[in-house]
């Protein structure tokens, strides 16, 4: 079956440097990619699509300046925060989808990211 | 807006009993239905979809229900074993044709030995 790796698991960042998730489709070609953010018992909520080689769709209130997205391969896209805060902590979830199947919607195994 | 809703944040079921997880959803065009299982800090695991051409859809101990005029769609876990025991999301899409899934804010099941 179709798996996507995401990378890290955790990270601790002090507030102000950025940090970089990492997203891989590892056995397709993930056409989609989607971020999504989960805070405590909230539902996982979509902050942005992004298409290989094209710029990410953000969802309203997501800053695309704050959270900047790379979809540079057809197995490979990238979450940095940058700037972060203490209010950024929150567990980082990357979907990818290929072209047809149940496989379609693959999670990774998500990222929890501490700011202190 | 929340277009997809668990109203109940929690479930507690005995081995071997059924456990029904129920999803509301308000936006008709939605027409692809998914169930996922979490644990904590790890991403969704896959369950079992549900085409808005479809009415049931069954995959071992798992069954989804769906009732378009109600807008509603059911869980049925049968047997339920403790290994069961997570966070279950329903997700909704207007098409499984690329658009980004719409998540309930999930049900928390445990199942007692």
């Amino acid at each position: 079956g179709a798996v996507v790796s995401q990378h890290p698991s955790r990270v601790i960042c002090k507030s102000g440097t950025s940090v970089k998730i990492e997203c891989r489709s590892l056995d397709f070609q993930a056409t989609t990619m989607f971020w999504y953010r989960q805070f405590p018992k909230q539902s996982l909520m979509l902050m942005a699509t992004s298409n290989e080689g094209s710029k990410a769709t953000y969802e309203q209130g997501v800053e695309k300046d704050k959270f900047l997205i790379n979809h540079a391969s057809l197995t490979l896209s990238t979450l940095t925060v940058t700037s972060a805060h203490p209010e950024d902590s929150s567990f980082y979830i990357c979907s990818a989808r290929g072209s047809t199947g149940v496989y379609g919607y693959t999670f990774g195994s998500g990222t929890r990211l501490t700011v202190v | 807006d929340q277009q997809v809703k668990q109203n109940s944040p929690s479930l507690s079921v005995q081995e071997g009993r059924i456990s029904i997880l129920n999803c509301d959803y308000t936006n008709s065009m939605f027409d692809y239905f998914l169930w996922y299982k979490k644990y904590p800090a790890e991403g969704p695991t896959f369950l079992i979809s549900i085409s808005s051409i479809k009415d049931k859809n069954e995959d071992g101990r798992f069954t989804v229900f769906l009732n378009k005029s109600a807008k509603h769609l059911s869980l049925h876990i049968v047997p339920s074993q403790p290994g069961d025991s997570a966070v279950y999301f329903c997700a909704a899409s207007v098409s499984n044709s690329g658009y980004a899934l719409n998540f309930g804010k999930g049900t928390s099941l445990l199942v007692t030995p």
